[in-house]
């Protein structure tokens, strides 16, 4: 299976400050269509995991544009460009490019 | 606009069985696999197979091949896991999830399963 190597694996962060979330896998994650299946969901406390991006960089429908999503190959980035007290929560990635889908440990975002 | 509805929260028995039921709505449910997804207290998420409402076809992941079971019934648009010989280890969330381009994009409430004695 491909493992999926969060860090840091606990951010804590300053309101209004940037926070980036690094991603590693085990294998390549580009597809044989050239594409890379690579995902970003939050879970905040107590809620269901939420898709932010897809595809490594594609914003879902209602994800605030200080989201994006970065990378190549095997090494991906989750940037939050400016924290908001809502985006308290953990995240994690996932790779949709081998079976079985695999998740990162997650990475807990905390305000300091 | 899509939605998971799972059922309610269920607490077992050691040795005993549970299902977890997933009704779909506002897609055609046979377009779309639905995934099951498990997050013991405190952990991360485990990816635990999928069902092709179409054809009923399913796929695991090796720690649940032979152990879970997954179904559905297209006629009310509902997917269901069965998970049978409960231990303690196997209480958790369960949530199904709806695949969308070689990932998840809509997910269920959650079911909590409590494994007691």
């Amino acid at each position: 299976d491909v493992v999926m190597t969060q860090s840091p694996l606990s951010l804590p962060v300053t309101l209004g400050q940037p926070a980036s979330i690094s991603c590693r896998s085990s294998q390549s994650l580009i597809y044989s269509d050239g594409i890379s299946y690579l995902s970003w969901f939050q879970q905040r406390p107590g809620q269901s995991p939420r898709r932010l991006i897809y595809k490594v960089s594609n914003r879902d429908s209602g994800v605030p544009d200080r989201f994006s999503g970065s990378g190549s190959g095997t090494d991906f980035t989750l940037k939050i460009s400016r924290v908001e007290a809502e985006d308290v929560g953990v995240y994690y990635c996932m790779q949709g490019t081998h079976w079985p889908y695999t998740f990162g440990q997650g990475t807990k975002l905390e305000i300091k | 606009q899509v939605q998971l509805m799972q059922s309610g929260a269920e607490v077992k028995k050691p040795g005993a069985s549970v299902k977890v039921s997933c009704r779909a709505s506002g897609y055609t449910f046979t377009d779309y696999y639905i995934h099951w997804v498990r997050q013991a207290p405190g952990q991360g998420l485990e990816w635990m197979g999928w069902i092709n409402p179409n054809s009923g076809g399913t796929n695991f992941a090796q720690t649940f091949e032979g152990r879970v079971t997954l179904t559905r019934d297209s006629s009310i648009s509902t997917a269901y896991m069965e998970l049978p010989t409960l231990t303690f280890d196997d209480t958790a969330v369960y949530y199904c999830a709806r695949e969308g381009l070689n990932s998840i994009d809509y997910w269920g409430q959650g079911t909590l399963v409590t494994v007691s004695s």
